[in-house]
């Protein structure tokens, strides 16, 4: 079955950019049928989505994120990536990829999850 | 977009059922079938539980169901066991081809 797995630096320092890659096994990225999705959890708070990316390059984002973050595809490797610029401790939280269904919007699976943590 | 609100906590005695809301608007649930339910564990990653509104996938026990009355979404779960102890999101796609979700609502197993 299709496995997610988050990958990339857990500690970045306040005005840098966050970079995260997740790596899609058991599966091609290719599918028409799935967008490519990234979530965050600050500690102890909620699930915020960031925004998801088609494998031909469409981008949806968070408009509370929109003028920060860039969600790019590399079909070679099987892989989708997460920038996030110019963060605070704000940005500090579990980052989550997942596969979203394009007809019906559940996210499944879930890649287990990277903490990141925004400090100097 | 602010999140689909959800009570912050919940309770019941294993045995009993208790009802999880979400509730949004007509951009999102009030206009959309596409609601989801997931459970998340302490330090886990959440896991799907019901989509579109009341589809439960293969795995997910019978106890758990999913409906939708205009902006407000349901889950339910009966016959309240010890492991359903945990927190629950609901979310929602909008209008905006953009995704939501809920506050989260942590279940307590009395």
């Amino acid at each position: 079955q299709v496995q997610l797995q988050e990958s990339g630096p857990g500690l970045v320092k306040p005005s840098q950019t966050l970079s995260l890659s997740c790596t899609v096994s058991g599966g091609s990225i290719s599918s028409d049928d799935y967008y490519w999705s990234w979530i965050r959890q600050p500690p102890g708070r909620g699930l915020e989505w960031i925004g998801y990316i088609y494998y031909s390059g469409s981008t949806y984002y968070n408009p509370s994120l929109k003028s920060r973050v860039s969600i790019s595809v590399d079909t070679s490797k099987n892989q989708f990536s997460l920038k996030l610029r110019s963060v605070t401790a704000a940005d500090t939280a579990v980052y989550f990829c997942a596969r979203v269904g394009w007809n019906d919007g559940k996210f499944d699976p879930w890649g287990q999850g990277t903490l990141v943590t925004v400090s100097s | 977009q602010s999140a689909l609100t959800q009570p912050a906590s919940v309770s019941g005695s294993p045995g009993q059922s208790i009802t999880i809301s979400c509730t949004g608007t007509t951009t999102d649930v009030g206009g959309y079938n596409y609601v989801s339910w997931y459970q998340q564990h302490p330090g886990k990653a959440p896991k799907l539980l019901i989509s579109e509104v009341s589809h439960r996938p293969s795995g997910v026990p019978d106890r758990f169901s999913g409906s939708k009355s205009g902006n407000t979404a349901s889950l339910t779960i009966s016959g309240l066991q010890a492991e359903d102890e945990a927190d629950y999101y609901c979310s929602s796609s909008t209008s905006a081809n953009t995704v939501i979700f809920g506050g989260g609502t942590k279940l307590t197993v009395l």
